[in-house]
């Protein structure tokens, strides 16, 4: 596989479950992001982790808690979420320094009844 | 909080027709991104500007990052069916060796045969 793969692509939990997204990526890259788009507002940055630490917690909410256990893989673990956590999630990953491209995955689409 | 508005948020025109979009913040960045996001994929770079009165070119595309990096603009010309899409511009900061990418709300523009 090449570029940046997310699992699942489509998830619905109840407010009371627990569940993680996945993100995995092959391009040898060791910045690794995740974003959440919702309809109306635009990408909002979550998490930053480079080399494995996490770098940036743009005032996300412990219901969300991420984690990085190499550079290739990172995970978004739920647990107790609103329905307005409903949105499509998105992981990215960069080569690392200040000017390259992010590579964003297909995104993991979230509902949360 | 950095911000960057981004004009119009839709835009529905005739194949043929030129069009720009702009992307203006009072913030400056390193580095302005702009991504093209189809339905179902996650957004896919096109171009970054890093220098202040850069102009870049892709084929009917041109971008343009101000002199004062704060904003910037995208100009299709002779627009086809297939530029329609969600454009994203990011502007990019450092934080510890990777980049901290604040997008616009995107402009969704549909060309019409």
């Amino acid at each position: 596989e090449t570029g940046v793969t997310q699992t699942p692509r489509h998830l619905v939990m109840g407010m009371t479950n627990k569940k993680s997204l996945k993100c995995e990526q092959h391009l040898g890259h060791n910045a690794m992001y995740w974003y959440k788009q919702s309809a109306k507002k635009p990408l909002e940055l979550m998490f930053v982790y480079s080399l494995e630490e996490r770098v940036e917690n743009n005032s996300v909410p412990s219901r969300f808690s991420p984690e990085c256990p190499n550079s290739s893989h990172l995970f978004l673990h739920l647990h107790t979420l609103q329905p307005e956590d409903s949105a499509l999630y998105l992981c990215a990953s960069s080569q690392g320094g200040y000017t390259g491209e992010l590579f964003f995955g297909e995104g993991s689409r979230l509902t949360v009844l | 909080t950095q911000l960057l508005e981004q004009s119009p948020q839709f835009l529905s025109i005739q194949e043929g027709e030129n069009l720009t979009v702009y992307c203006n913040s009072s913030s400056v960045f390193s580095s302005l991104q702009w991504y093209r996001q189809e339905p179902g994929e996650g957004p896919v770079l096109l171009v970054t500007v890093v220098t202040g009165g850069e102009v870049k070119k892709l084929k009917r595309l041109t971008f343009q990052f101000g002199d004062a990096r704060k904003d910037s603009s995208l100009h299709i010309t002779a627009a086809q069916p297939g530029d329609t899409g969600l454009y994203l511009c990011a502007g990019a900061s450092r934080v510890q060796g990777a980049q901290k990418l604040v997008f616009g709300q995107g402009t969704r523009l549909t060309i019409n045969p």
